[in-house]
């Protein structure tokens, strides 16, 4: 089946570095998505990665590992507007997006 | 309008009622996508898209049609609504169905279903 592993809470200090970890397993890969949203709010795209490695966008960047079936989502210089779920969603072989539940990070001042 | 628009914001709705969730985007867009998110659990595909005039089925299709009668337009329907249908419902759209095609979200459309 495919299944989508992130945790469901953290915690961090503005100003500060987190990492968010997303493990998958999807019938077939097409690439990866992270989607940032904020309560009540629609997620909006952060990243997109399909070869192995990391990719830098400003404070953001996110790393693909696709043989362990790993990739993570670095924030640098948190902000308290960061404060937000960020959602894990790696494309199976359909070109279907299979979401995570996502990862609510709390930044404290 | 810019991006995509869905209506209505938020919605009540008594069991059995028949509902349709409308959802429109001026991007010329391709594919469309409807979604439904609960507390806990990651966004479910309920209906796609490809392009005009036609439809697929996702995860979660049962209780729900669609249709696409125009590039622009991807409305939701809930022939006869039941409870575990209250949920938030967000409509997307994507250039294409390739990879690296973002989906773009709507605000969501908040229901609940007594």
């Amino acid at each position: 089946g495919q299944n989508i592993d992130q945790p469901t809470e953290m915690t961090a200090t503005e100003g500060a570095i987190v990492q968010i970890n997303c493990t998958y397993q999807t019938s077939g890969f097409n690439g990866l998505f992270w989607y940032q949203q904020h309560a009540g709010e629609a997620p909006t795209f952060l990243s997109y990665n399909v070869l192995d490695g990391l990719e830098e966008k400003g404070r953001f960047s996110s790393f693909l590992s696709r043989s362990k079936g790993y990739s993570y989502l670095l924030l640098k210089e948190l902000q308290m507007k960061d404060s937000a779920s960020y959602l894990c969603a790696p494309m199976d072989s359909n070109y279907q997006l299979i979401w995570g539940a996502g990862t609510k990070l709390i930044i404290k001042p | 309008i810019a991006g995509i628009t869905q209506a209505p914001t938020s919605q009540i709705l008594a069991a059995g009622r028949r509902m349709t969730l409308r959802c429109t985007q001026d991007m010329r867009h391709n594919a469309m996508y409807w979604y439904r998110q609960d507390l806990g659990l990651g966004l479910r595909l309920i209906h796609y898209s490809n392009t005009a005039g036609t439809t697929g089925k996702g995860e979660v299709p049962d209780g729900y049609s669609v249709s696409r009668a125009n590039t622009d337009d991807f409305p939701l329907t809930l022939a006869s609504a039941v409870p575990s249908q209250t949920s938030v419902y967000f409509c997307a759209s994507s250039d294409g169905t390739f990879s690296y095609n973002e989906q773009f979200f709507g605000p969501g459309t908040r229901l609940t279903v007594l």
